[in-house]
């Protein structure tokens, strides 16, 4: 039983390139989520699925754009890569949504040039 | 913008010594959670506080929830340098919206 599984854990990207980091979870959970860490800023959270084939923006999704083809899987990709992308990802699951514990990844760290 | 607060940013302690943080919202919460993240690692879930004034008590860590549901803190009796990390309150607010959203944490630095 691995939990949340978040490939890959680091990347360098150049300005204006693409990428995708991938979310799995194996505990048949409903709802997903990808925050971002910055120092100082806390988890804040950027899009996030309550079930399969559903996404929703969270605070900050400009920039980011997700999928959720599979329920056990939660897709975060990045268009066009920008420095102010540069920060520490965690993706997130829980059974409820209203009382549910978030469940983390390990964190996926990306870094812009 | 960020509606849940949490104060202070960083507090460093003695070993031994008492450490309390403080997470107040500018809505009332459904709930409330608290997680806590040790360096270089992925937040991990402590607790759930759910009702109006309630407390739970894990060992030495002492969980409040306000009479309002606005406000909530953290309070750990003697420290031990186990409890390096940064914690963070995470409320969901009562607007409907299915998400937490996560004070800025803070991070509790012990001295041996």
């Amino acid at each position: 039983n691995a939990g949340v599984t978040q490939t890959p854990k680091f990347r360098v990207l150049k300005t204006g390139q693409s990428m995708t980091l991938l979310c799995a979870q194996d505990m048949n959970h409903e709802y997903m989520y990808w925050y971002r860490q910055d120092p100082g800023m806390g988890l804040r959270l950027i899009h996030y699925s309550v079930g399969e084939g559903t996404t929703a923006k969270g605070e900050v999704p400009d920039g980011y754009n997700v999928s959720r083809l599979k329920k056990q899987n939660f897709l975060l990709g990045l268009e066009s890569a920008a420095p102010s992308q540069t920060s520490v990802y965690f993706c997130a699951s829980s059974y409820s949504r209203d009382t549910g514990e978030l469940f983390f990844g390990e964190g996926s760290r990306l870094t812009v040039l | 913008g960020q509606q849940v607060m949490q104060i202070p940013q960083y507090q460093h302690v003695q070993e031994g010594e008492d450490f309390t943080t403080y997470c107040n919202s500018s809505t009332t919460l459904s709930n409330i959670q608290w997680y806590k993240q040790r360096p270089g690692g992925h937040p991990v879930f402590l607790i759930q506080l759910v009702k109006s004034g309630e407390v739970k008590k894990q060992k030495r860590l002492t969980f409040q929830f306000g009479e309002a549901k606005k406000n909530s803190s953290l309070h750990i009796t003697a420290t031990q340098t186990t409890d390096v990390g940064t914690y963070f309150c995470a409320g969901r607010l009562d607007t409907g919206r299915r998400a937490l959203t996560f004070g800025s944490g803070t991070r509790l630095q012990v001295q041996p």
